[in-house]
């Protein structure tokens, strides 16, 4: 397996427009994690499937950023619009078991809003 | 909910002595505690983990130590080598199965 496998790497986007992030999680792992890394905030968990079924979006920051996965082997993070303080890296995770086992992450996208 | 903090969250330790982070959690029914490494430009990585019926747990040069009673855990680094500089993230798993990462400690190993 490649591993958890990201894209884009990085994206640079003008304020206001609509931004996606998307994620091939491991083929077979039940779980899948979108975080988003800052300098000042550190690893932020936004939200959690279990089997396709978004379980936790209690991190998600605010309405403007949504999170899908239509098939086990796909899942998006869309922010729109887009504003500055968005700017930061985004990264999934997949994980086998409840969670309770290592969590794969992905490369990550690096995310610039101007 | 589970909050994990870490410290410290800058490290600078001469090559071959030992480096220690330390974490403490908040939820005492986390029973999940992994620890990663992460390289610049790189996803974390998994490095050891430890379960909360396990007090201590080594990995060659690695080890864990829990306290459950305590709510502590601490990462033990232990011949340092350049290879080791990174960012290390502690974290715990609740019993809503979401892992929890601290802020993290920039480790830099001095030649």
């Amino acid at each position: 397996d490649a591993g958890v496998i990201q894209s884009p790497r990085h994206e640079v986007t003008e304020m206001g427009q609509e931004v996606t992030l998307r994620c091939k999680p491991i083929s077979g792992h039940d779980y899948l994690f979108w975080y988003r890394q800052t300098m000042m905030r550190g690893l932020e968990l936004l939200i959690y499937f279990n089997n396709n079924v978004p379980i936790d979006d209690s991190g998600m920051p605010e309405d403007r950023f949504s999170a899908k996965m239509p098939n086990a082997s796909f899942s998006t993070l869309k922010i729109q619009p887009s504003e500055p303080r968005d700017s930061a890296v985004y990264f999934c995770a997949s994980s086998f078991w409840q969670g309770k086992t290592e969590a794969f992450f992905g490369q990550g996208t690096r995310l610039t809003v101007v | 909910g589970e909050n994990v903090e870490q410290h410290p969250s800058t490290l600078s330790v001469q090559e071959g002595d030992s480096a220690v982070i330390k974490c403490t959690y908040s939820d005492s029914a986390s029973n999940y505690f992994p620890w990663y490494k992460q390289e610049l430009g790189k996803g974390p990585q998994l490095i050891i983990d430890i379960r909360s019926n396990v007090g201590e747990k080594k990995d060659q040069r690695i080890a864990v130590t829990l306290n459950k009673t305590a709510k502590h855990f601490s990462l033990h680094i232990t011949e340092t080598q350049p290879e080791d500089s990174a960012v290390y993230f502690c974290a715990a798993s609740n019993r809503d199965d979401k892992i929890i990462f601290g802020k993290g400690t920039r480790l830099h190993i001095l030649p």
